[in-house]
């Protein structure tokens, strides 16, 4: 069963405009949730985080908004850049034990 | 400072083999995680390694298991290759308890027939 999900396969957005990606997770114990970013033949990198005790968080140019009620996350990349084009992977779990990830949404910043 | 380095890249192995990949943790990192990434999925955890001792574990049969050394390099063994198996195998380290102190290696990308 999938625990964190992330509905949009990908997601296409103009250079400068802004880019939001979604995310959404099952289990309500959750208190930590994390982006992350993959370029093709790398493996992921952090991106930003936020616990649960925030509904947001920003760094730059990228912006995590977390809705408890609703178990929902998004990420907020404003203005997108090409260079922003990867998949975007969210995880989620409890501190201190197993994170889960979602199925990764692979944005393109068109120039 | 090197990153984590795991090798081989690439591997192909029929199914019922056994197979082990390897992970060299980046400089000063002292547990390791290691993850399984199939076509079209996340990374799902498989387990991590702490001072050599398994300390957490994912929904993976026994026929996944793992080692750590005293210089905290790390392998992943799998035995009884199923064709499920086939996926990109990530490893990651980290010295402290903070997810994104967490640094992934490019993966190593497993095909079994």
């Amino acid at each position: 069963d999938q625990q964190v999900k992330q509905n949009s396969p990908s997601l296409s957005v103009q250079e400068g405009r802004i880019s939001i990606l979604n995310c959404d997770y099952t289990n309500s114990m959750f208190d930590y949730f994390l982006w992350y970013k993959k370029y093709p033949a790398e493996g992921p990198t952090f991106l930003i985080s936020i616990s649960s005790i925030k509904d947001k968080n920003e760094d730059g140019r990228f912006t995590v908004f977390l809705n408890k009620s609703a178990k929902h996350l998004s990420l907020h990349i404003v203005p997108s850049q090409p260079g922003d084009s990867a998949v975007y992977f969210c995880a989620a779990g409890r501190t201190g034990n197993q994170f889960y990830f979602g199925t990764g949404t692979s944005l393109t910043v068109i120039p | 400072e090197t990153g984590v380095t795991q090798s081989p890249t690439h591997l192909i192995k029929t199914r019922g083999q056994q197979v082990t990949l390897r992970c060299s943790s980046q400089s000063g990192h002292n547990t390791v995680s290691w993850y399984q990434q199939a076509l079209g999925q996340g990374p799902q955890f498989i387990f991590q390694y702490y001072r050599e001792e398994e300390n957490g574990r994912g929904n993976f049969p026994p026929r996944f298991s793992g080692l750590q050394f005293p210089n905290y390099s790390s392998e992943l063994n799998v035995n009884a290759l199923e064709l499920d198996d086939s996926a990109l195998y990530l490893c990651a380290s980290r010295s402290g308890t903070l997810e994104e102190t967490q640094y992934f290696g490019p993966g190593t990308r497993l095909l079994v027939l």
